[in-house]
């Protein structure tokens, strides 16, 4: 089945800890992206990779970082969280960037820093 | 700066009956128009995207109608189900070439009543 994966898909954790959350896709896209989503905000686009080895920001990069060593894998790190990270997290993968290429979203992960 | 925005945060509907979800976009260069399909507990699900060249684009029970003059996209649901019950979003494409910048609303909520 083709799909996005994402684990935890809970995870609460102190101000200060580093986590990883991982994403994983079996569709063989280029394209991969992580977003936030925060209540009456939308999805705001965090980082986005168009191949492996290329990384570049979205709109909120600031307390994130992403590799993409892997076409298949593209982990979100926060080094030292905040309580503003606080939030729901999705992955996604799309062929291509560009016109007529839809995303394939994640399942989600909610995540608590206190 | 320039932003996707929705008219109403909530819609509600009698099965049945046709929805209409609207969207107010701002940047007159946005070039490619996606919606998306939220439901609970999982990450957006790709319904229909429009290309700026086109006023009109039909999926199964679903239209997107598109006014640059204006700047106004709607979602048409044709019949609505109950399953038809999540968040709406739509995005705009802000990037140019092959670059994918994704502008998200807020959402709209649409509710089924029986």
């Amino acid at each position: 089945e083709a799909q996005v994966t994402q684990n935890p898909r809970y995870l609460i954790t102190v101000t200060g800890k580093k986590l990883t959350v991982t994403c994983s896709q079996n569709m063989n896209h280029e394209y991969m992206s992580w977003y936030r989503q925060d209540p009456g905000l939308g999805l705001r686009q965090i980082y986005y990779s168009m191949n492996v080895e290329v990384t570049d920001k979205g709109d909120v990069p600031e307390g994130y970082k992403v590799s993409r060593k892997e076409k298949r894998n593209f982990p979100l790190i926060l080094e030292s969280p905040s309580p503003n990270q606080t939030s729901l997290y999705f992955c996604a993968s799309s062929l291509l960037p560009g016109q007529g290429y839809e995303q394939y979203f994640g399942p989600g992960t909610r995540l608590t820093v206190t | 700066g320039e932003s996707v925005g929705l008219h109403l945060p909530t819609l509600s509907v009698q099965e049945g009956d046709n929805s209409i979800i609207n969207c107010a976009y701002s940047n007159s260069a946005s070039d490619y128009f996606i919606w998306y399909k939220q439901e609970s507990g999982k990450g957006p699900q790709f319904i229909i995207d429009i290309r700026s060249n086109m006023d009109k684009r039909q999926g199964q029970r679903v239209t997107v109608l598109l006014n640059k003059t204006v700047k106004h996209l709607s979602l048409q649901i044709a019949a609505t189900q109950p399953g038809d019950s999540a968040v709406y979003f739509c995005a705009e494409n802000m990037g140019i070439g092959s670059n994918y910048q994704l502008i998200w609303g807020a959402g709209t909520k649409l509710i089924i009543k029986p």
